[in-house]
């Protein structure tokens, strides 16, 4: 089905470990963006990308790696992961920059 | 800064009780807002994008208008089914970042039967 998806859904891992989200659409949108949603602080953008190869960061990019090397899969690597990037990490997309962005169903990362 | 805050945090309505939600904003020129509607255990649903002061959008018992520092999500006669978490999210025109979109924290919408 066309669409966004993002995988896994739930994964639970240790502080200091490297873990990997993706995200895959099949619009062939140009942009791609990931998000962290935390209570109390709503959706925050941690990294973007306008095309393949071409990515920048965004408000809270720190401890986060990104690539595109493919416009349809856009994954966000925890380099080393810690307790405070325990979150609901979002994957969406767009057409154009102006477009309207469109979600994933959400990875939900738990840091022990 | 751009900030965009969301009013109120929660609201519990009965089946067919109209109201209204608030979402105001500033941000440095305003290049769209948008509306989307997020339910539990899934990702955000796109709703509708405003561009300009005196906008208005309508979809089912939903209609949003937009004013130079405020947007409302009126709800008309609503249903149980409507019940969900409403964002608000905005996209400055200039200044550098203008794919990027602020969200506010959300209104709770919890409608009884």
């Amino acid at each position: 089905d066309a669409g966004i998806t993002q995988s896994p859904r739930y994964k639970i891992t240790e502080t200091g470990r490297q873990v990997t989200l993706m995200c895959h659409q099949t619009w062939s949108h140009s942009y791609m963006f990931w998000y962290r949603q935390d209570l109390g602080h709503g959706l925050r953008l941690i990294y973007y990308s306008a095309a393949a190869d071409i990515t920048d960061k965004g408000e809270v990019p720190d401890g986060y790696v990104v690539s595109r090397s493919k416009t349809e899969n856009f994954p966000l690597t925890l380099e080393s992961a810690t307790r405070s990037q325990t979150s609901v990490y979002f994957c969406a997309s767009s057409e154009q920059g102006s477009q309207p962005q469109h979600f994933g169903d959400g990875t939900r990362l738990s840091i022990l | 800064e751009d900030q965009v805050t969301q009013s109120p945090e929660a609201l519990r309505l009965q089946e067919g009780e109209s109201s209204s939600l608030n979402c105001s904003y500033t941000v440095s020129g305003l290049r769209g807002l948008f509306w989307y509607r997020q339910d539990p255990g899934k990702g955000p649903e796109f709703l509708f994008t405003l561009y300009s002061a005196g906008e208005e959008k309508e979809k089912e018992r939903l209609k949003a208008t937009l004013t130079k520092k405020e947007s409302f999500l009126h709800i008309t006669a609503p249903k149980p089914e409507d019940s969900a978490t409403y964002l608000c999210a905005v996209q400055r025109s200039y200044g550098g970042a203008t794919n990027k979109l602020i969200f506010g924290t959300g209104t709770l919408l919890a409608v009884q039967p």
